[in-house]
């Protein structure tokens, strides 16, 4: 079992839509979580970061985090073209590195 | 803020040469420097975790004798590779952590392509 999961994709969402990115991670005693944004050819962009059970807003991005289930949500409203890219997940190790996903890899269709 | 710069961008060098990386938090004292890899289409790979003033922590594979990794200032770290071989072409990518026990995030420079012919 991966320490951090994420579903390759690509995930297809109409413009306008709410796109869901999802991702599980093992660990129980994990304790921050974020979520990365990389465009083809591109190092990746931190978009949220999330360390309390719940949801935390920023603009048209909303993380959620369920530690009692491990997985950790990316939702972005209004999805936009621009937003197409590969979104990683990553989980914090007690060594201050971070433990990747795979990535997901999302298409917003005009 | 949290802005990180890397240079070069690009770099093509010949098999067996040595090439330099400068990674730079512009704005914010970098505690902690992480050096990564990554070959088209496929995750990131960590290599190596330095901290300022210390030897640099490799991850298992890494040769650490051809990767070179200085960490001289809270601002600076460089990645060597030494001798390098085609199959060491690919994108490097340097990212910082703040100071801080509390301070988890890490802010990445935009990579270097490098392609060794």
């Amino acid at each position: 079992q991966k320490e951090v999961e994420q579903n390759s994709g690509p995930l297809s969402v109409p413009e306008g839509a709410i796109a869901s990115l999802n991702c599980t991670y093992s660990d129980r005693v994990s304790q921050s979580f974020f979520w990365y944004r990389q465009y083809s050819g591109k190092s990746p962009e931190l978009i949220m970061s999330i360390y309390s059970n719940g949801d935390k807003e920023d603009g048209r991005f909303t993380a959620q985090l369920n530690k009692a289930s491990q997985y950790v949500s990316l939702l972005i409203r209004d999805s936009q073209p621009s937003d197409s890219a590969t979104y990683l997940c990553a989980v914090k190790r007690s060594n201050y590195q971070l433990i990747w996903g795979a990535g997901t890899k999302l298409i917003i269709k005009p | 803020g949290a802005v990180v710069s890397q240079h070069p961008s690009r770099v093509i060098c010949k098999s067996g040469t040595s090439v330099k990386i400068e990674c730079r938090s512009l704005d914010f004292q970098a505690t902690t420097m992480f050096w990564y890899r990554q070959f088209p289409k496929k995750s990131l790979m960590l290599m190596a975790t330095s901290n300022e003033g210390s030897k640099a922590t490799y991850e298992q594979g890494v040769e650490k004798d051809k990767f070179l990794i200085n960490h001289a200032s809270l601002t600076l770290s460089t990645l060597t590779v030494t001798s390098a071989h085609p199959e060491d072409s690919s994108f490097y990518i340097c990212s910082a952590r703040a100071g801080g026990p509390i301070s988890y995030e890490q802010y990445f420079g935009p990579g270097t392509r490098l392609t060794v012919t």
